[in-house]
């Protein structure tokens, strides 16, 4: 089945630590975004690429990072400046040509610990 | 820059008791508008794009509309089970694709 895969599910991080979070598509989608919602936010977006070793900066981009190495894969490394990291994380895909509708992978909820 | 404004924030039916999500946009040229349904702790489900003004779709319960400032998710005798947040996304024309996204409704049927 194609789709988008996040890992893992829940991620629990420690004051000062880096983590990444893994994105995954196999729908030979171009572009690639990672969005963070808290609640009564809605999606705000951080990174986004529209093709490999390519990306640019969202609206919240400070503390976070990202790499586009290959088609596929768009992890993204939330570091120990994000002061506020605990949020849900999703990471999205869509095409550049025909229908341009993103889709979703299912998530990454990060706490702080 | 590309604004998109959902109303109600939240809305609370009885099952059978249709209504309307409004999803109201600011955009230099539309080439897209998306709805997704979204449920807890999982991510956004894609439902439906809208290319112009006069265009609707339809999903068993669910219509959305589409006019020149506005679109419209009708839900007809909704069930329990279409308890969920409801997101709406544009897409600007000759740009980067990137959709902005609205704050969502938060739709709860009650049997």
């Amino acid at each position: 089945d194609g789709g988008i895969t996040q890992s893992p599910k829940y991620l629990f991080r420690k004051e000062g630590q880096n983590v990444t979070l893994s994105c995954e598509q196999n729908l030979n989608h171009d572009a690639m975004y990672w969005y963070r919602q808290d609640p009564g936010q809605g999606l705000r977006l951080i990174y986004y690429s529209q093709i490999v070793n390519d990306f640019q900066k969202g609206d919240i981009a400070e503390g976070y990072s990202v790499s586009r190495e290959k088609k596929e894969s768009f992890p993204l490394t939330v570091t120990s400046a994000q002061k506020n990291p605990t949020a849900f994380y999703l990471c999205a895909s869509s095409s550049r040509q025909g229908s341009t509708e993103a889709f979703f992978g299912q998530g990454t909820r990060l706490t702080v610990v | 820059e590309d604004q998109v404004t959902q109303s109600p924030e939240a809305l609370r039916l009885q099952e059978g008791e249709s209504s309307s999500l409004n999803c109201s946009y600011t955009v230099s040229g539309l080439r897209g508008l998306f709805w997704y349904r979204q449920d807890p702790g999982k991510g956004p489900e894609f439902l439906f794009t809208l290319y112009s003004a006069g265009e609707e779709k339809e999903k068993e319960r669910l219509k959305a509309t589409l006019t020149k400032k506005e679109s419209f998710l009708h839900i007809t005798a909704p069930k329990p089970e279409d308890s969920a947040t409801y997101l709406c996304a544009v897409q600007a024309s000759g740009g980067s694709y990137i959709p902005t996204f609205g704050r969502g409704t938060s739709l709860i049927v009650h049997p």
